[in-house]
């Protein structure tokens, strides 16, 4: 079964601190994956979508990286801000036409001052 | 103002009423989605479109209807709502089918079934 795990759950951190979210899947065949941050109460912003080929993508202070071969992928914040707090989304994508998403459940991070 | 539009951003209906959600969005995207999000699990599609008069079902399909017959707008019909409906129900859209291509999504309605 196509999948999309995503840990911690949650977590918190201490504003400036560095923070590495984790996401594991089971899609095949695959395609690409994505990276959305979520804001409370609002829609999924996309930071970064990476091919089987690229193995870390970079949006300012995020970054993400790409281990095809094991299937996981990781969220790097550098820096942290507490504008950085929401929930974090893994989407993978099967080959198989743009419907065939398959979404993460999140991490939801908090970041205090 | 451009861009994807959800309306309404909360509703709350009693169980057995039809409810429709409403979605805009001003790029004349090609492709149009609707998802719901639960607690504790990933957005899930309901349905998607590929252009106007053109729809297919995604995962989660039963108990809604969606039209399409304006490129800009693709409502989303609860025909009978149940108390399991209740969810946050996000639509997207994106120019094309590349599985590249970048998706927008929109703010969300929150739909309470009592």
């Amino acid at each position: 079964k196509n999948q999309v795990e995503q840990s911690p759950q949650s977590l918190i951190i201490l504003e400036g601190k560095n923070c590495t979210l984790q996401c594991n899947y089971t899609v095949s065949p695959f395609s690409n994956l994505r990276w959305y941050k979520q804001d409370t109460g609002r829609g999924p912003v996309s930071l970064t979508i990476m091919t089987f080929s690229e193995n870390t993508k970079s949006n300012g202070r995020y970054t993400a990286t790409l281990d095809a071969d094991t299937k996981q992928s990781s969220l790097h914040i550098t820096a942290s801000q507490l504008s950085d707090s929401a929930s974090y989304i893994c989407v993978v994508s099967g080959a198989y036409g743009y419907n065939k998403l398959i979404f993460g459940a999140g991490t939801r991070l908090a970041v205090h001052p | 103002d451009a861009g994807i539009t959800q309306s309404p951003r909360y509703k709350i209906t009693e169980t057995g009423r039809q409810v429709t959600l409403m979605c805009h969005q001003t790029w004349s995207h090609s492709y149009m989605f609707w998802y719901r999000q639960d607690l504790g699990h990933g957005l899930r599609l309901i349905y998607y479109s590929a252009a106007a008069d053109i729809t297919d079902k995604g995962e989660v399909p039963d108990g809604y209807v969606v039209s399409r017959s304006k490129t800009e707008n693709f409502p989303l019909t609860l025909e009978s709502a149940t108390r399991s409906q209740t969810s946050v129900y996000f639509c997207a859209s994106s120019e094309y089918a590349g599985l590249n291509t970048e998706a927008f999504f929109g703010q969300g309605t929150r739909l309470t079934v009592v």
